[in-house]
């Protein structure tokens, strides 16, 4: 059972518009979710986070909305730049799990020049 | 530089014989953690630990032991048992206790034949 579904594969942008990544979960006991960016053959980096108390929070040209009610968050980037081609997971810990991260199973952007 | 180390970067191995992902980190952290991702799949968890001779089992742990005598190293063994050995396996490392971001390695891609 996916709690955390990224239901997009793929996503393709032109430079300097505007990027969303959707990420939709089921377990309302999730808190705080994270998104990582992921080059092929290697690591995830860290992106952004947010806590369920909170609907926005913004980090230079990346921007997570959270809709709790929706169950739903969604990650902004503007401008998209070529560099941003990559695959974004989205995760989510719930308290009580040892902060345990599940994990979507991404987004690969591409962004177009 | 402060970091995750993970090696060897490919490797390749024989059906039946067991492996030994090797990976090591300068953060001080305490909580170290072990993940498989496959081909347009997320991040599994396989093991994690949270503090040195302790771990537990993730998500997918059959077939995989892991051991953590020391705090800056959480090797990850892949047996015999393990059905799907092949894949791309990935160590990170937080801070205990909250919810702070996970910090990966740069994966070791394991091929068995």
């Amino acid at each position: 059972d996916q709690q955390v579904k990224q239901n997009s594969p793929s996503l393709s942008v032109q430079e300097g518009r505007i990027s969303i990544l959707n990420c939709d979960y089921t377990n309302s006991m999730f808190d705080y979710f994270l998104w990582y960016k992921k080059y092929p053959a290697e690591g995830p980096t860290f992106l952004i986070s947010i806590s369920s108390i909170k609907d926005k929070n913004e980090d230079g040209r990346f921007t997570v909305f959270l809709n709790k009610s929706a169950k739903h968050l969604s990650l902004h980037i503007v401008p998209s730049q070529p560099g941003d081609s990559a695959v974004y997971f989205c995760a989510a810990i719930r308290a009580g799990s040892n902060y345990k991260l599940t994990f979507g199973k991404g987004t690969l952007l591409t962004v177009n020049p | 530089d402060g970091g995750i180390t993970q090696s060897p970067k490919y490797l390749f191995r024989k059906e039946g014989q067991n492996v030994t992902l090797s990976c090591e980190q300068n953060l001080n952290h305490d909580a170290m953690y072990w993940y498989r991702q496959d081909p347009g799949q997320g991040l599994r968890l396989i093991y994690y630990s949270q503090i040195v001779n302790d771990f537990q089992k993730g998500d997918i742990a059959e077939g995989y032991s892991v051991s953590r005598e020391k705090k800056e190293s959480f090797p990850l063994t892949v047996t015999s048992a393990q059905k799907n050995p092949t894949a791309f396996y990935l160590c990170a490392s937080s801070l205990r206790g909250g919810y702070n971001e996970q910090f990966f390695g740069p994966g070791t891609r394991l091929t068995v034949l």
